[in-house]
């Protein structure tokens, strides 16, 4: 069995301030990891995937995560918040059989 | 045009019609999930298809059925809709040759049943 906790369903940063979003996984088997973002009105799109390689994964838009399996953590960060990078966030784990469980998300709101 | 594709984008329906969603890949996967989006839930997985003969219920397959016409198309169809299955529907798709279980998603399906 595998699941996601993201702790805060809604986040508000202001522009230029550190985003950070929390992801907690729970797996049985060495998880695979994720964070997708939804933009309004899109599909969810991969922001970046943790594969057991290097525990820093960097992904698109100057996000980064780390994997810490002491902690069961997979959070997600960025040093300086856009305003574009106001949308909703949804880490995921991929347990035995490739199936994929997704966290409840974290809108994130970009004050100017 | 997109790797995945939902039709229809939109669907407004009565209690107790029947409705199909259908999705089309162009991606070559193998791998096909069909998962539901609801506002504070997240993405919970409805079925998934590893190939045209391999069909498995995801955690909240009640009401919905699906299809694997061919490797890429794969549809979901709500034999007589209830109010509770107002929701955003998403296709998505995998490569079994990565196997890492990265997701590629459509662009989604809202459906409002009344």
């Amino acid at each position: 069995a595998q699941s996601v906790t993201q702790l805060g369903s809604h986040v508000s940063v202001s522009e230029g301030a550190l985003v950070l979003l929390r992801c907690n996984y729970s797996s049985s088997v060495p998880p695979y990891l994720f964070w997708y973002v939804q933009y309004p009105n899109q599909g969810l799109q991969l922001l970046l995937k943790y594969t057991s390689a290097a525990t820093l994964v960097k992904g698109i838009n100057g996000f980064e995560a780390e994997f810490k399996k002491s902690e069961t953590s997979f959070h997600l960060t960025k040093p300086s918040a856009h305003m574009s990078d106001a949308a909703e966030y949804f880490c995921a784990v991929r347990g035995g059989y490739q199936k994929v469980t997704f966290g409840t998300g974290t809108k994130l709101q970009v004050i100017p | 045009d997109a790797d995945v594709t939902q039709t229809p984008r939109n669907r407004i329906t009565k209690t107790g019609k029947r409705i199909m969603l259908e999705c089309s890949q162009t991606k070559g996967h193998d791998r096909m999930y069909w998962y539901r989006q609801d506002p504070g839930l997240g993405l919970r997985l409805i079925y998934y298809s590893f190939d045209v003969k391999d069909i498995n219920k995801g955690e909240i397959s009640d009401g919905y059925s699906v299809s694997r016409q061919a490797q890429a198309k794969f549809s979901l169809s709500l034999e007589s809709a209830i109010p509770n299955q107002t929701a955003l529907y998403f296709c998505a798709t995998s490569d079994r040759d990565t196997n890492t279980g990265e997701l590629f998603f459509g662009e989604g399906s809202r459906l409002t049943v009344l």
